[in-house]
């Protein structure tokens, strides 16, 4: 597609229920990452992915939180057992590989409110 | 120390004023520059590369100062549609970091 689509818009989930949110990333970008944006707080990098694997994953909380990029498939990133704290929008963002000058475009994220 | 740093602001500026403001980074390895534009919580929007001889685009001047490591935003002529935050992002090899954002506020 010509845009990063993510879906859903908005999620909500009790503490302690799983959430799964999704990224279909601009067609003929190869890397694909996830930020997670608290408040007016800044974009907290989680992971990124080369096509499917795992690129950079130094953000990622080693608990409850995976990420997953298949071929032919949009990219996921699931929480298990949500809690308060994980409220956030999460966005993702794809760009073509990495030479100079390449932007990344994001998504529209999606806003994530556990209760 | 965080690896992108900007000034949180806000920056108030009367319509028509000129307002600059600038992003340090700590990695002097980064490539690739950028300044993106976030209205209200929505997704982040690509206002500018920065480019390593400066570069302009309409009333907005970027600017990249490698051995001081930092990059520049500067608006000319202000208008109300400016006021958004600014993000500095910075770029290692696909490794995107952003600084916390720049909020300007332009008022009548």
């Amino acid at each position: 597609g010509e845009e990063v689509a993510q879906t859903p818009k908005h999620l909500v989930r009790g503490e302690g229920q799983k959430a799964k949110l999704y990224c279909a990333p601009i067609k003929g970008h190869s890397y694909v990452f996830w930020y997670q944006q608290v408040l007016k707080n800044e974009f907290k990098f989680l992971i990124s992915f080369q096509n499917e694997n795992v690129f950079d994953e130094t953000g990622m909380p080693k608990e409850r939180f995976s990420a997953k990029c298949l071929p032919n498939s949009p990219c996921s990133l699931e929480i298990q057992a949500t809690k308060l704290e994980d409220s956030a929008v999460y966005f993702c963002a794809s760009s073509q590989s990495p030479r100079e000058n390449t932007e990344a475009f994001f998504g529209q994220g999606t806003r994530l409110t556990v209760v | 120390r965080k690896e992108v740093e900007q000034d949180p602001g806000p920056f108030n500026v009367p319509e028509g004023a000129t307002v600059a403001f600038n992003c340090t980074y700590s990695n002097s390895a980064s490539q690739s520059f950028f300044w993106y534009r976030q209205d209200c919580r929505k997704e982040p929007k690509l206002l500018m590369s920065v480019y390593s001889s400066g570069n302009e685009d309409g009333r907005f001047t970027a600017q990249l100062n490698r051995a001081s490591q930092y990059i520049s935003l500067l608006i000319r002529d202000s208008k109300l549609s400016d006021s958004a935050t600014y993000l500095c992002v910075v770029d290692s090899w696909g490794k995107f970091q952003f600084g916390a954002g720049t909020q300007v506020v332009v008022t009548p």
